[in-house]
């Protein structure tokens, strides 16, 4: 069966440091890859997505990146994180079907 | 480019009582996908429910069902007999007929009431 994985759950990191999220997805090939952030309460805004290796979809000009390196592994980057990074991420790929399926979160805190 | 709406951003119902979620959309494409997922307190998004814009009937799924109107562009959530478990949030989502991008609504925070 296919399962996603992402890490780390939670992380508190200052203002101005790099910051790497990492999604990786079992059981499926040359899935369709999303990374969505949400802020406390809010909706889920889309940042990236990805339909094979190397390919990347920006939908949020932000000094956050996002890179596909092999075909079930989705990461997402920032050279300097600002305050405004804070918020839940969650990294998704989409089946055949059409259905999202989502890792457990990551939690940032810039401070 | 593709919007989706969601204009109740709390609702409350009665236990055991039936509710429904708004959601409108807007969109370009002929074929699209549209999602309802729930995300409880602890983050999870679980996957409720799934319409396709050529489904002629509407989906159901247990006590879930998509109210489905294509020319107004709607496809509202309702539960019916809801239960305390139900109380979190709800965000209608729309798939590109590409099959690549998938946009989420603001959502609608429910509260179901003992």
């Amino acid at each position: 069966s296919q399962t996603i994985h992402q890490w780390p759950a939670t992380l508190v990191q200052p203002v101005g440091s790099p910051l790497s999220l990492e999604c990786t997805v079992e059981g499926t090939s040359n899935p369709n890859l999303y990374w969505y952030r949400q802020a406390a309460g809010r909706g889920l805004q889309l940042l990236f997505y990805s339909v094979g290796i190397g390919q990347i979809s920006s939908e949020v000009p932000q000094n956050l990146s996002a890179s596909r390196p092999q075909d079930r592994q989705f990461i997402l980057s920032s050279k300097k994180l600002l305050l405004s990074d804070s918020g839940f991420y969650l990294c998704a790929w989409i089946s055949g079907t059409g259905e999202l399926f989502f890792g457990e979160g990551s939690r940032l805190t810039v401070l | 480019a593709q919007k989706i709406t969601q204009t109740q951003p709390g609702m409350f119902v009665q236990e055991k009582e039936a509710v429904t979620l708004d959601c409108t959309y807007d969109t370009s494409d002929q074929s699209y996908g549209l999602f309802w997922y729930k995300q409880p307190s602890s983050g999870e998004m679980i996957f409720l429910i799934y319409q396709g814009s050529y489904d002629e009937q509407n989906a159901t799924e247990g006590r879930y069902s998509l109210n489905f109107q294509k020319a107004r562009k709607s496809a509202n959530l309702v539960i019916s007999a809801s239960q305390l478990g139900d109380s979190a949030m709800y965000f209608c989502a729309m798939l590109r007929a590409s099959y690549d991008k998938v946009i989420f609504g603001p959502g609608t925070s429910l509260s179901v009431i003992p």
